[in-house]
């Protein structure tokens, strides 16, 4: 089966600490993305990748950190850096290397990380 | 950046009622339009999308969601809802050639019966 994969599930972190969310996917799609989502407030952009070896930051990547070394996997690293880390992590991708708009943009099943 | 606002953050519903989230945006430009549905503790899965032609999209389950340019909303409804369709929508906007999503802050609907 074709999808997004995300590990682990749940992660508690303690303060200080750095930890990196792993997201695979076998869709063979060109742009991949990480999203943060706390209640109330929707889903915001972290960083997004449209190629092997290439990322932006999104609206909030300060104290974030990705690598895109292979087309299928685009981990993340909050470091410590990152002042309120605990959310619902969620990755995505979409089809095409350009990121057209109207490609969909499938989700995996999201990371809840917990700082304690 | 894109502004999408969902008036709506929470709508509790008894099964088979009627049911419709809004949503509205702020660009003038082109706008690609799309919903999305998230069940507790999962990803978010796309449940219809606004591209272009026809301002009225149907989604396989029973969900509908009109264009309204002038209006500059995308609504959703659904005249009968079930139990299982408690989760949370979430309204996404693209505009142009600009593929990133700006998302909605979400409307969690629950069916009672």
């Amino acid at each position: 089966d074709g999808g997004i994969t995300q590990s682990p599930k749940y992660l508690f972190r303690k303060e200080g600490q750095n930890v990196t969310l792993s997201c695979e996917q076998n869709l063979n799609h060109d742009a991949m993305y990480w999203y943060r989502q706390d209640p109330g407030q929707g889903l915001r952009l972290i960083y997004y990748s449209q190629i092997v070896n290439d990322f932006q930051k999104g609206d909030i990547a300060e104290g974030y950190s990705v690598s895109r070394e292979k087309k299928e996997s685009f981990p993340l690293t909050v470091t410590s850096a990152q002042k309120n880390p605990t959310a619902f992590y969620l990755c995505a991708s979409s089809r095409s290397p350009t990121g057209a708009p109207t490609d969909t943009q499938y989700f995996g099943p999201g990371t809840r990380l917990t700082v304690l | 950046a894109q502004s999408v606002t969902q008036l709506d953050s929470q709508v509790p519903v008894f099964e088979e009622a009627p049911v419709e989230l809004r949503c509205n945006y702020s660009s003038s430009v082109s706008v690609y339009l799309f919903w999305y549905v998230q069940y507790p503790n999962q990803g978010l899965q796309l449940l219809l999308k606004y591209l272009s032609g026809s301002t009225l999209v149907e989604s396989i389950n029973g969900f509908e969601a009109e264009f309204n340019k002038s209006q500059t909303s995308f609504h959703l409804r659904k005249p009968s809802v079930h139990i299982s369709d408690t989760a949370e929508y979430f309204c996404a906007v693209s505009v142009g050639n600009d593929y990133k999503l700006s998302f909605g802050a979400g409307t969690t609907v629950t069916v009672r019966a």
